[in-house]
C-alpha cells in the first residue's frame, strides 16, 4: 500500500493567516492526489482533486500544488469556515489511501 | 443534488455480519461507482472499496476476505455487507460517490459500535 504523510498534524492560525499543509506519499503518485476537508462531526468534503484542480463551488483561496511524492494545499487568508481537518488521498494504486489529517484550529 | 444516506444498525455482535445500506437520491447508481469507507474513532480515513451496477468491484486487500459490496437498481441503494466483527471495525462507515477515483458527495455517516 502506499502510505501518506501529512504535517504538521495540527496547527493554529489566525483568521486572515497564510496556511499550508504538505502532504508526502511513500511513493510516486504522479499527480493523483486529492484533498478533503472535514469538520467536526461532519462528512468530509472535496476540495481539491488531481492535485490542482478546485472542486466547485470552493472558494479560490484554497489551492493545491506537487507531483511525485510531495503535494501542498494552501489556504491563502483564513476564513472562519476553515477551520477543519483535512486529509490527503491518493489514487495512483489501489487500496486509496488517506493521509492522517491535519487539523487547523483556531489560535 | 446528489445526496447519499447510510442506514443500517448502530450496533452488532463481535463475530456478527455488519450490514449496512447506502441510499442515492438525484441520480442513478447505474451511473458511476460507489465507495465505502469508515473513520474510527479519532483516526484516519480507511477505503474499504467500491462496486458499480456491472458488478465491477474492488476491496481493500486488508478487509476483502470478510467484505461484499452489492448494488440494487431497483431501490438506487448501495450494500455493504462485513463478516466476522471484532471491535476493531467499529467506526463510522461513509458511503461515498466514488467518480474518477474522487470520492463526492459522501453520505453524512453512520456510527457501527461492535460489541456485546
Amino acid at each position: 500500500d502506499i502510505q501518506m504523510t501529512q504535517s504538521p498534524s495540527s496547527l493554529s492560525a489566525s483568521v486572515g493567516d497564510r496556511v499550508t499543509i504538505t502532504c508526502q506519499a511513500s511513493q510516486d503518485i504522479a499527480i493523483y492526489l486529492n484533498w478533503y476537508q472535514q469538520k467536526s462531526g461532519k462528512a468530509p468534503t472535496l476540495v481539491i482533486y488531481e492535485t490542482s484542480n478546485l472542486q466547485t463551488g470552493v472558494p479560490s483561496r484554497f489551492s493545491g500544488s506537487g507531483s511525485g511524492t510531495d503535494f501542498t494545499l494552501t489556504i491563502s487568508s483564513l476564513q472562519p469556515e476553515d477551520f477543519a481537518t483535512y486529509f490527503c488521498q491518493q489514487f495512483a494504486n489501489l487500496p486509496f489511501t488517506f493521509g492522517p489529517g491535519t487539523k487547523v484550529d483556531i489560535k | 443534488q446528489v445526496q447519499l444516506r447510510e442506514s443500517g444498525p448502530g450496533l452488532v455482535n463481535p463475530s456478527e455480519t455488519l450490514s449496512l445500506t447506502c441510499t442515492v437520491s438525484a441520480m442513478s447508481v447505474r451511473n458511476d461507482y460507489w465507495s465505502w469507507i469508515r473513520q474510527s474513532p479519532g483516526k484516519t480515513l480507511e477505503w474499504i472499496g467500491y462496486t458499480s451496477h456491472s458488478g465491477s468491484t474492488r476491496y481493500n486487500p486488508s478487509l476483502e476476505s470478510r467484505v461484499t459490496m452489492t448494488v440494487d437498481m431497483s431501490k438506487n441503494q448501495v450494500s455493504l455487507s462485513l463478516t466476522s466483527v471484532t471491535s476493531a471495525d467499529t467506526a463510522v462507515y461513509f458511503c461515498a460517490r466514488s467518480h474518477q477515483s474522487r470520492f463526492d458527495p459522501w453520505g453524512q455517516g453512520t456510527l457501527v459500535t461492535v460489541s456485546s
